[in-house]
């Protein structure tokens, strides 16, 4: 089991341009969350998702989009980029019922510049 | 805007000393609380998590909650120089959101 991946690991960004993390999970868990974190900082909720074809907003959703047509995959989108998205992007899930443990990808690193 | 306090650090506690980390939350109806270790540049992974009043231990980790005062908290007993990191305080809301501190960094000195 490969647990939850995200590519790319690293990239950079000129202002405007426009970019898709990609997370993918094989654990079969309903929720899943992207988070960013800025240095020395904590997690912040960007997008969450319950299940294929829901999704909903966290405490930082502007200038982002999310889809969920499939359990395994949640893909963020980044459209018109800003140096104020410059941070490290955590994609994570969790499996639902009684279990709220949260796994987390390797996170992605994203400069725009 | 549900907050999530902690005090940033860094700590620094000797090898073999205990050290406590501290965290409040500001939404009283919060009813599970967790605890993340971060090493730099990587992800975070869970230690411990509380649902009830109370202590809660497993091995050298040791989870408090105090809902009436809005407090949790995280002893380390025999601190390693491994443990050094960040410590993520986080409170799960309905809906399965969750919500982190800023976290507090930890050097344990051998």
């Amino acid at each position: 089991n490969a647990g939850v991946t995200q590519t790319p690991k690293f990239r950079i960004l000129k202002i405007g341009q426009s970019m898709t993390l990609q997370c993918t999970q094989d654990m079969n868990h309903n929720y899943m969350y992207w988070y960013r974190q800025d240095p020395g900082m904590g997690l912040k909720l960007i997008y969450y998702s319950v299940g294929a074809g829901i999704t909903d907003k966290g405490e930082v959703p502007n200038g982002y989009n999310v889809s969920r047509s499939t359990t395994e995959d949640f893909p963020l989108r980044l459209e018109l980029a800003a140096p104020s998205q410059t941070s490290v992007y955590f994609c994570a899930t969790v499996s639902g019922g009684t279990n709220h443990e949260q796994y987390f990808g390797p996170g992605t690193r994203l400069t725009v510049t | 805007q549900k907050e999530v306090e902690q005090n940033s650090g860094p700590l620094s506690v000797p090898e073999g000393a205990i050290a406590s980390l501290n965290c409040t939350y500001s939404d009283r109806v919060s009813q599970s609380f967790f605890w993340y270790r971060q090493y730099s540049g990587k992800s975070p992974e869970l230690i411990m998590s509380i649902y009830s009043n109370g202590d809660k231990e497993d091995g050298r980790f040791t989870a408090q909650l105090n809902k009436a005062s809005q407090y949790v908290s995280l002893l380390i007993r025999d601190s390693q120089p491994s443990d050094s990191a960040t410590y993520l305080c986080a409170v799960k809301e309905d809906f399965n959101k969750f919500y982190f501190g800023s976290g507090t960094k930890l050097n344990v000195k051998p």
